[in-house]
């Protein structure tokens, strides 16, 4: 069955600390991998995304993330956080064919304090 | 920088009643998506659309879910009869071929 699993369901970081959120996957063939974050009340903003090439993608915000087939994961990483980056973050995969639906993780929610 | 609108923001409405929510994708996207939030749950596909067809659904999509493209600009998800399992945020996405889905802000729908 195709999946996500982000096995943080909630993470406390100290402004200026690094961050790394987890993301492991099971489809059927290389999928498209994508990460989104979602303030309160708002819609879902995309970060990053990997279709294909360097493994290691570059995203806003400072964000990246680096694609490990044999790991099936897509990790989320930050060297410095900031207050702002308080959020609820989703990792997504979707099939390489156009149309198809976006299979979401169930998000961690990331906080940070001073 | 082009944005995905969604109207309207917030929806109450009384269990058995109709509602359309209305979005409207980024002009030059050719495949748009509905999505849904149960509060606290995962965000989950309901279907994707393409040249006035639907090109997927999930099993969430039933008969009482319709979606339609009335004009070249807009795109609605038509619930039926509404019940109170509906309540959620509803997304609409839109996009390229083989390209990143944008969502909008979406529309938080209660059912009383």
């Amino acid at each position: 069955a195709q999946s996500v699993t982000q096995p943080d369901i909630h993470i406390t970081v100290s402004e200026g600390a690094s961050l790394e959120l987890r993301c492991n996957y099971s489809y059927g063939a290389t999928p498209y991998l994508f990460w989104y974050v979602q303030s309160p009340g708002q819609g879902l903003q995309l970060l990053l995304k990997y279709f294909s090439g360097d493994t290691l993608v570059q995203g806003i915000k400072g964000f990246e993330a680096e694609f490990k087939r044999s790991q099936s994961s897509f990790n989320l990483r930050k060297p410095s956080v900031h207050w702002s980056d308080a959020a609820e973050y989703f990792c997504a995969v979707g099939a390489r064919q156009a149309g198809t639906a976006l299979i979401f993780g169930k998000g961690t929610t990331l906080s940070v304090s001073s | 920088e082009p944005e995905v609108t969604q109207t309207p923001s917030h929806q109450v409405t009384q269990m058995g009643q109709e509602v359309i929510l209305r979005c409207v994708p980024i002009s030059n996207h050719l495949y748009f998506y509905w999505y849904r939030q149960i509060l606290g749950q995962k965000v989950e596909f309901l279907v994707s659309f393409y040249n006035n067809e639907i090109s997927e659904k999930s099993e969430i999509f039933d008969d009482q879910f319709s979606v339609e493209r009335p004009d070249g600009s807009n795109f609605t998800l038509k619930i039926r009869s509404t019940k109170l399992e509906d309540s959620a945020m509803y997304f609409c996405a839109s996009s390229l071929p083989l390209d990143t889905q944008y969502f909008g802000p979406g529309t938080r729908l209660t059912v009383l």
